[in-house]
């Protein structure tokens, strides 16, 4: 079974700096999604970036960024420039890429506090 | 454009008693799938549908039933509640072989006392 890893349960960051939050994944699959979550204190789930397995290229959203390291089975959101607005937890979830696989697999988050 | 649409948002049960969590979507997505919120534990896939008339399991389906009679809605039952069921609740979907994951209803906080 897959399962997704999330080792830092609290990340804080200085406003306007930069904060790397870490994610690796177990999977025997070469096809797969990869994606980060952010949920604010209002709870609602937003898609922040996603990454296809077989893009080699690192997926960019304005300031956030991943570090997508296949052969290690890591993916790491980078958050530039942090913003009060980036205050939440982080959630990294896995996907398999075929038709009925559509199951998300989440890691247990990391919760981000921007200090002003 | 109404998304993923969850009622109650909030909900207090008492021991033993049943409810049913609603799940709308008009964005015509195929799969649908229910999730639980607990801390330190992320989310995790209570039960799950491909189509109308198909359902499966997830991880921690027990004491939970669903049923898809229509592609828009997919119920979550609580067949007699459970301390262990206070969570967070969220439906979600997306069309199948889609690689730009779900989206979220705004979650059912329950309380079980």
């Amino acid at each position: 079974a897959q399962t997704v890893t999330q080792s830092q349960p609290e990340m804080s960051v200085q406003e306007a700096e930069t904060v790397t939050l870490s994610c690796t994944y177990d999977t025997s699959e070469s096809d797969y999604y990869l994606f980060w979550y952010k949920q604010p204190p209002s709870r609602q789930m937003i898609l922040v970036i996603r990454q296809e397995a077989y893009k080699q290229q690192n997926a960019t959203e304005n300031r956030f960024s991943v570090n997508f390291q296949k052969a290690a089975k890591s993916f790491s959101l980078k958050i530039s420039d942090s913003q009060l607005g980036d205050a939440a937890m982080y959630f990294c979830a896995y996907r398999r890429a075929n038709f009925g696989n559509e199951k998300l697999t989440f890691g247990t988050g990391t919760r981000l506090t921007i200090i002003p | 454009n109404a998304g993923v649409t969850q009622t109650p948002k909030f909900q207090v049960l008492k021991t033993g008693q049943s409810m049913t969590l609603q799940c709308a979507q008009d964005m015509n997505h195929e799969y649908m799938s229910w999730y639980r919120q607990d801390p330190g534990m992320g989310l995790r896939l209570i039960h799950y549908s491909v189509g109308a008339g198909i359902t499966d399991q997830g991880e921690v389906p027990n004491g939970y039933n669903v049923s898809r009679s229509t592609t828009e809605d997919f119920p979550l039952r609580l067949l007699s509640a459970a301390p262990s069921q206070t969570s967070v609740y969220f439906c979600a979907s997306s069309f199948v072989a889609s690689n730009y994951g779900y989206t979220f209803g705004s979650g059912t906080r329950l309380t079980v006392v």
